[in-house]
Formats: structure tokens, C-alpha cells, sequence
């Protein structure tokens, strides 16, 4: 498949608890994006990488949230010391345009 | 965070008819884009539009971005069943080609 892929699927996790995230990117798409979507909302803007480096991390809510993008393709959102108010669906989306977004299916993280 | 206003909500009408949602912002934006999003899934890009006032279509799918660059619509003509899901608008605001911005979005049920 030639679309965005995240994994897992769904994680379910206890308050506190440290977790990773991961983007597969479309291939060739030098911009990569995380989102947080709650339920009834549209997507929260996190963080926007343009190669390896993040361009905005503007929309990070805490220092508790981190992302990296080493090789400038695959991508890993990480969340430190987990709350409840963490869980969300988390949404990557790749570009080659600085417009037309594509998104993956997204991690449902579920935090107790 | 700023958000599109977006209407309506919600909308349960019988398949055949034709639907018309749309988007409005206080402020000028550069580019519109509207996306479908099925549940448990990423949304997906149904249309993006660049210049105020272009007309696009996607097959039984049209949107315009707005003359006054605030606004942008999505019909839907010939609803079917497969049309349901919850629609986004989002687009750039002006001087800013990384945070898309986003809608409420609107729930589309179709009655068969």
C-alpha cells in the first residue's frame, strides 16, 4: 500500500506510563504532520516536520509531548508520564505540496 | 485553538437528494480543502482549492472557494449511502502554509 500507516492501531496504556507512537509517511513526501483528534472535534495541529527537523511545534500541548523524525521519513511521537486527558485518536499526514495533506488511520491511545 | 465555523452539524436526509454544507471564516484564507472522515479511519482529501473564487469538481462533488475568501461550500448531488460519514472543511489562513485549520464538521447520515 502507497498510503500513510501508523502503528498500533490502538494503544491502551496506564496513567503515567510512557508511550511511542509511529508514522510511516508516504513515500517521497518531505513534510509530516501529527494531529490529535478528540471525539466530536476536527483535528488539533501537534507538530509539523519539513525533512528531519520540526518546522512548528507550536501545537505540542506540553514538554511531556516529543516527536522525531531522524531520517526524515519515518516519524515517532512520544508522550511522557501519560494522563487521561492524553487519550485522543493521534493522526499523522504526509505532503509533498505544503497543502494537500494525507492522512494515515491513526492510533487510538486510550490512557487509564 | 481558532477554528472554521462550520454548518451545519449535522444532517440525516433521504438518499437521491442533494446536500450543501459550508465553511466560514473571520479571516482571509489562502487555501480550502474538504475531507471525508469514516469511523475509525484517517480523513480522507475530497477536494482542495487554491483561488478565490475557483469552482472544482470531484465527481458528484463540488466546492467553491469564496469570492471574499472567507467562506467555502461542498454539495453533494445524488447522496448514496456510502456518502455518510462526518465531512471537514480546513484550510491555511493567510501568511501561514503550515497549520491547517480546521472545522467542526458536519455528520452526514443517508437514509436508503
Amino acid at each position: 500500500g502507497a498510503g500513510v500507516s501508523q502503528t498500533p492501531s490502538n494503544k491502551v496504556t496506564e496513567k503515567g506510563k510512557y508511550v511511542e507512537l509511529r508514522c510511516d509517511p508516504i513515500s517521497g513526501h518531505t513534510a509530516l504532520y501529527w494531529y490529535r483528534q478528540s471525539l466530536g472535534q476536527g483535528p488539533e495541529f501537534l507538530i509539523y516536520f519539513q525533512g528531519t527537523g520540526a518546522a512548528d511545534d507550536s501545537g505540542l500541548p506540553n514538554d511531556r509531548f516529543f516527536a522525531v523524525r531522524p531520517e526524515g521519513s519515518v516519524s515517532t511521537l512520544k508522550i511522557q508520564r501519560t494522563e487521561r486527558g492524553d487519550s485522543a485518536v493521534y493522526l499523522c499526514a504526509s505532503s509533498m505540496t505544503s497543502s494537500e495533506q494525507f492522512f494515515g488511520p491513526g492510533t487510538r491511545l486510550t490512557v487509564l | 485553538g481558532q477554528q472554521l465555523n462550520q454548518s451545519p452539524q449535522s444532517m440525516f436526509i433521504q438518499e437521491g437528494e442533494d446536500v450543501s454544507m459550508n465553511c466560514t471564516s473571520s479571516s482571509i484564507f489562502n487555501t480550502w480543502l474538504w475531507y471525508k472522515q469514516d469511523p475509525g479511519e484517517g480523513p480522507v482529501l475530497l477536494i482542495a482549492l487554491y483561488k478565490a473564487g475557483e469552482l472544482t469538481s470531484n465527481g458528484r462533488l463540488t466546492a467553491q472557494f469564496g469570492i471574499t475568501r472567507k467562506d467555502s461550500f461542498l454539495n453533494i448531488s445524488a447522496s448514496i449511502p456510502s456518502d455518510v460519514g462526518i465531512y471537514f472543511c480546513a484550510g491555511f489562513g493567510a501568511g501561514n502554509n503550515r497549520k491547517l485549520i480546521w472545522g467542526l464538521g458536519t455528520s452526514l447520515a443517508v437514509n436508503p
